[in-house]
């Protein structure tokens, strides 16, 4: 089966500028994921969806995070205005049923605010 | 607050030799762990799990062991091999949302 597909793979933007990330998911894959990865961290969890609702959210930056998910598949990922702390890989993942099956990883966009 | 803590950077074992992982988490809550590998570049790829209910999980080479007591798990590599040279991740889960740590790098050197 295909992979979890995230675009683009490198971005460098300016501070205040913004940004969006695309991913897609496996197909039939109901629940989809996004995670913040700054370097020497382990990724953190910014938001969950099922199929096209929002699980939890409670740890994505509202006033500058924005993630949507269109019709229960692809999921896009906009952040306005970046700031340099936001410098980091996200990583989109997706996953069929139970969590302690795993789920699948996409490579991440790694995002640098200069 | 950490709450899944790999308290070792990095580990550097011999090809053939066993590599030990090691992680502590202070949520009782959770009800499941992972294990995750990341090459540089890519994401992480699901390894391993196990059930907070259980305290043993084997598949192949791998096996976790969980110490619910100690709140302490681990990560069995044996035999290991180069191709397992990578950053590893210990994960703990409820209701979907996963606590990564910092991860460990395992250097296996030939």
């Amino acid at each position: 089966e295909a992979g979890v597909a995230q675009s683009p793979r490198y971005k460098i933007i300016e501070k205040r500028q913004s940004v969006a990330f695309w991913c897609n998911p496996i197909s039939g894959h109901a629940t989809l994921y996004w995670y913040q990865q700054i370097l020497g961290q382990g990724p953190k969890l910014l938001i969950q969806f099922q199929n096209n609702g929002v699980v939890d959210d409670s740890q994505l930056p509202k006033d500058r995070f924005s993630a949507e998910r269109l019709k229960g598949v692809d999921s896009t990922l906009k952040i306005q205005p970046a700031k340099l702390e936001d410098s980091a890989v996200y990583l989109c993942a997706s996953s069929l049923g139970s969590p302690i099956y795993g789920y699948t990883f996409g490579s991440g966009t790694r995002l640098t605010v200069v | 607050d950490q709450q899944v803590k790999q308290n070792s950077p990095s580990l550097s074992v011999q090809e053939g030799r066993i590599s030990i992982l090691n992680c502590d988490y202070t949520n009782s809550m959770f009800d499941y762990f992972l294990w995750y590998k990341k090459y540089p570049a890519e994401g992480p790829t699901f390894l391993i799990s196990i059930s907070s209910i259980k305290d043993k999980n084997e598949d192949g080479r791998f096996t976790v062991f969980l110490n619910k007591s100690a709140k302490h798990l681990s990560l069995h590599i044996v035999p290991s091999q180069p191709g397992d040279s990578a950053v590893y991740f210990c994960a703990g889960g409820s209701q979907g949302n996963l606590i990564f740590g910092k991860g460990t790098k395992l250097s296996v050197k030939p």
